[in-house]
């Protein structure tokens, strides 16, 4: 079965870190970029972070720039997500996807369920 | 960066009447790097369309994708039940890669 699987998330205080992961199953994993997609309570789906199959080049939101951290083991199927100097507006559920190539077409196809961060003194 | 605005903000139709949602863009998007997503209350995101116009596995044909430019709507053509969620467009052309604010999708 293709699984994403997320942990790690909970309650942090403002300041404070957290690292998130994601294990990966029923696919390659190895040969997929992949990403964090965010959502804060009861609002939209906001593009975090993703890096490159080899973990060679990765990508952030301004908002996280310089706090968050994303990285790969490819031989642990593993993602992660390593978020410091959390804010009040970190909090959300998050989401670890595959990004995907059809043909020159690119897409989310495979979502996590999600893992919620609680940003709160 | 591209700002994808999503109309109506709510839709509410009747079982197997024809829904049609919109996602306009800030400037032109190539099609290829047009998606659609469909999350149901208390659920991830789930891809229905890419490229503007392509069905993901397993996505049944009652969703279709049209557009081009700024321009891009997903429509229902027969509402179901189960088609009750947030419709999201989303564009990779540039970055950062964003998404529209959502489509609610109710069942009368």
């Amino acid at each position: 079965e293709v699984q994403l699987v997320e942990s790690g998330g909970g309650l942090v205080q403002p300041g404070g870190s957290l690292r998130l992961s994601c294990e990966a199953s029923g696919f390659s994993f190895r040969s997929d970029a992949m990403h964090w997609v965010r959502q804060a309570p009861g609002k939209g789906l906001e593009y975090v972070s993703g890096i490159t199959s080899n973990g060679g080049t990765t990508y952030y939101t301004d908002s996280v720039k310089g706090r968050f951290t994303i990285s790969r083991d490819n031989s642990k199927k593993t993602l992660y997500l390593h978020m410091g100097s959390l804010r009040p507006e970190d909090m959300a559920v998050y989401f670890c996807v595959r990004g995907n190539y059809y043909g020159a077409a690119f897409a989310f196809d495979i979502w996590g369920q999600g893992t919620k961060v609680t940003v709160s003194s | 960066e591209i700002v994808l605005t999503q109309s109506p903000g709510t839709l509410s139709l009747s079982p197997g009447e024809r829904a049609t949602l919109s996602c306009r863009a800030s400037q032109s998007v190539n099609s290829v790097n047009l998606a659609w997503y469909q999350q149901k209350p208390g659920q991830a995101p789930r891809l229905l369309i890419y490229g503007t116009s392509s069905r993901a596995t397993g996505i049944p044909d009652r969703f279709s994708g049209s557009g081009s430019g700024i321009d891009f709507s997903l429509t229902i053509s027969r509402l179901e039940p189960e088609d009750l969620a947030v419709y999201y467009c989303q564009q990779y052309d540039r970055s950062p890669w964003t998404f529209g604010r959502g489509t609610k999708v109710e069942i009368k």
